[in-house]
């Protein structure tokens, strides 16, 4: 098992550039979630999926965007990058829907816009 | 203002001491997890408490969920170089989502 994947680990955008992260998970996790980590303020929920087809907003949604069409991908879309949105991206999923059991998180994406 | 604060942000200790770091909310908790992570990598979770109460152990690791389940405590005993890393608590909030403290980074130096 690989776990969680993120690709790229390492990522530069100009402002206004779009970019895909990409997260991949092998485990049959139904619940996986994005967050962002800024120094001093913990991880910051983006956006989750209860399963293949249901996503919903997290706490600091806005400017990014998901989908889920498989179990195994959840890739998040920063439509217009903007220097706020220099931060490091973690992925995790979860096997159960209730994100009180553990989350698995992937290694994450160190993403700086210029 | 974040739902959960830690405290404190930073600690540098020698190898063999004690600590305890906290995490504090006024508000309740249905359940309450405690991750670590190091540099360059993901969180990894170290325990769940979901009993007002409760106290669990992790080998030199123990954690409390206080009895109003608002609040939480890491102690550890007799602290190693390997412990060093960022500590995060973790709350469980309605809408089936995680919400973090701001973390606690730990420095054990031999």
């Amino acid at each position: 098992n690989a776990g969680v994947t993120q690709t790229p680990k390492f990522q530069v955008l100009k402002t206004g550039q779009s970019m895909t992260l990409q997260c991949a998970q092998d485990m049959n996790h139904e619940y996986m979630s994005w967050y962002r980590q800024d120094p001093g303020m913990g991880l910051r929920l983006i956006h989750y999926s209860v399963g293949a087809g249901i996503t919903d907003q997290g706490e600091v949604p806005n400017g990014y965007n998901v989908s889920r069409s498989t179990t195994e991908d959840f890739p998040l879309r920063l439509l217009s990058a903007a220097p706020s949105q220099t931060s490091v991206y973690f992925c995790a999923s979860s096997y159960s829907k209730r994100v009180f059991y553990e989350q698995y998180f992937g290694p994450g994406t160190r993403l700086t816009v210029t | 203002t974040q739902l959960l604060e830690q405290s404190p942000q930073f600690l540098s200790i020698q190898e063999g001491e004690n600590l305890t770091v906290y995490c504090n909310s006024s508000s309740v908790f249905s359940s309450l997890q405690w991750y670590r992570q190091e540099p360059g990598e993901g969180p990894v979770l170290l325990v769940t408490v979901v009993t007002g109460g409760e106290v669990k152990k992790l080998k030199r690791l123990t954690f409390q969920f206080g009895d109003a389940r608002k609040d939480s405590s890491l102690h550890i005993t007799a602290a190693q170089p390997g412990d060093t890393g960022l500590y995060l608590c973790a709350g469980l909030v309605p809408g089936n989502m995680l919400t973090f403290g701001g973390g606690t980074r730990l420095m054990v130096k031999p």
